[in-house]
């Protein structure tokens, strides 16, 4: 009964290949986000989408494409994978876009770009 | 000028003590602030929201000022359990993206 679960956990790779990273809520939100945390633990937004459509758009290069089929998933994928692509990816969604709501994380996506 | 500063310690406290942390924000038009909570390798979970009257829960008080854009998180009567990092978090008002500190770093030991 995860409420934010992220697929897959680990993923190791070569630059410049192709991967996705899967995000899927059963809580009922109807807005989701990726964040990135990388090797100095910062957490900056890069996307969200409120009822699949796109809301937040950080300035993220355009290699990093995401995607909600339905409000319940919201999928990351990234083109042509770069060495500073390496970090810990999180999923997150809220019950509505706003400002005051809490945001439930993921357990996170540990990307290595080797 | 970073949108949310904080020490990032690491504080080092034996079991009981009281211990504060800081945090500062940039944006005089941030509307919402949290305290969040992560432990190691692991991901971010909401502690507590701030208000500007001030609020607790158990343990933990937060603080916040407006004018000085600054928040505070005090932990009082330290437990092993709290050893993790906490990130002061600001939501900046124009759009639900919240805006993380770096964390500050809290070990608790016996």
């Amino acid at each position: 009964d995860t409420a934010v679960s992220q697929t897959p956990k680990y993923l190791v790779t070569q630059m410049g290949n192709d991967k996705s990273i899967k995000c899927e809520q059963n809580l009922g939100h109807d807005t989701m986000y990726w964040y990135k945390q990388d090797s100095k633990k910062f957490l900056k937004i890069m996307f969200s989408y409120n009822n699949k459509e796109l809301i937040i758009n950080e300035t993220v290069p355009n290699r990093f494409s995401p995607k909600s089929p339905d409000k319940a998933h919201l999928n990351l994928h990234i083109n042509s994978l770069e060495l500073g692509d390496s970090a810990v990816y999180f999923c997150a969604s809220s019950q509505v876009p706003d400002n005051y709501n809490e945001q439930f994380f993921g357990p996170g996506t540990r990307l290595t770009v080797l | 000028r970073k949108e949310v500063e904080q020490d990032p310690g690491p504080f080092n406290v034996p079991e009981g003590a009281t211990v504060a942390f800081n945090c500062t924000y940039s944006n005089s038009a941030s509307q919402s602030f949290f305290w969040y909570r992560q432990d190691c390798r692991k991901e971010p979970k909401l502690l507590m929201s701030v208000y500007s009257s001030g609020n607790e829960d158990g343990r933990f008080t937060a603080q916040l000022n407006r004018a000085s854009q600054y928040i505070s998180l005090l932990i009082r009567d330290s437990k092993l359990s709290d050893s993790a990092t906490y990130l002061c978090v600001v939501n900046m008002g124009l759009v639900p993206a919240l805006i993380f500190g770096k964390g500050t770093t809290l070990s608790v030991s016996s």
